[in-house]
């Protein structure tokens, strides 16, 4: 069966500071991945869309940006958080037949 | 530029009666849609997907399409109290595999 797993769960980050999300996918070959963000109380957000190893669509302009270095791994970075950056981020797949599917999410706090 | 609307609610139904959900889309080329069942500080989970004009019924669920009217539904029959939980709607053209338009949610609070 298709599973996702995003990690961390949680996470608190200093303004400034450097980001690593990480999402990988198992059961499943060339799936499309997306990253979104939630604010509190909002919904959710497409920040980016990859269709296979390295091919991103940057759906918003901000500060972070997205790597798919293999077919089911996407990844989250910034290079400097800010104190907007703060909300749910969720990793989700799709592929044939397969309507999107969302990680467990990361909650991330900056201070 | 597409778009998916929902009422935000908060919608409260009584225990054991019938939820109704409504959403209502922007883009005639939409094919398929779709109902995340979120819970609070939990990621969405998929609960029904209905691509075709009419009813789709699974267990205490049913979703409903109507394209010429651009409307989608999601019926709820003998809500629970787990029932209560942010539900949104989302449409997409290519059956799921693609990049989906979601609406704000709507908050639905089952009371006992």
């Amino acid at each position: 069966s298709q599973t996702i797993h995003q990690w961390p769960a949680t996470l608190v980050q200093p303004v400034g500071s450097p980001l690593s999300l990480e999402c990988t996918v198992e059961g499943t070959s060339n799936p499309n991945l997306y990253w979104y963000r939630q604010a509190a109380g909002r919904g959710l957000q497409l920040l980016f869309y990859s269709v296979g190893i390295g091919q991103i669509s940057s759906e918003v302009p901000q500060n972070l940006s997205a790597s798919r270095p293999q077919d089911r791994q996407f990844i989250l970075s910034s290079k400097k958080l800010l104190l907007s950056d703060s909300g749910f981020y969720l990793c989700a797949f799709s592929g044939s037949n397969q309507p999107q599917h969302f990680g467990d999410g990361t909650r991330l706090s900056i201070l | 530029q597409k778009e998916v609307e929902q009422n935000s609610g908060p919608l409260s139904v009584p225990e054991g009666a019938i939820a109704s959900l409504n959403c209502t889309y922007s883009d005639r080329g939409s094919q398929s849609f779709f109902w995340y069942r979120q819970y609070s500080g939990k990621s969405p989970e998929l609960i029904m997907f209905i691509y075709s004009n009419g009813d789709k019924e699974d267990g205490r669920f049913t979703a409903q399409l109507n394209k010429a009217s651009q409307y989608v539904s999601l019926l709820i029959r003998d809500s629970q109290p787990s029932d209560s939980a942010t539900y949104l709607c989302a449409g997409g053209s290519n059956f799921g595999n693609e990049k989906l338009t979601f609406g704000t949610g709507t908050r639905l609070t089952i009371i006992p």
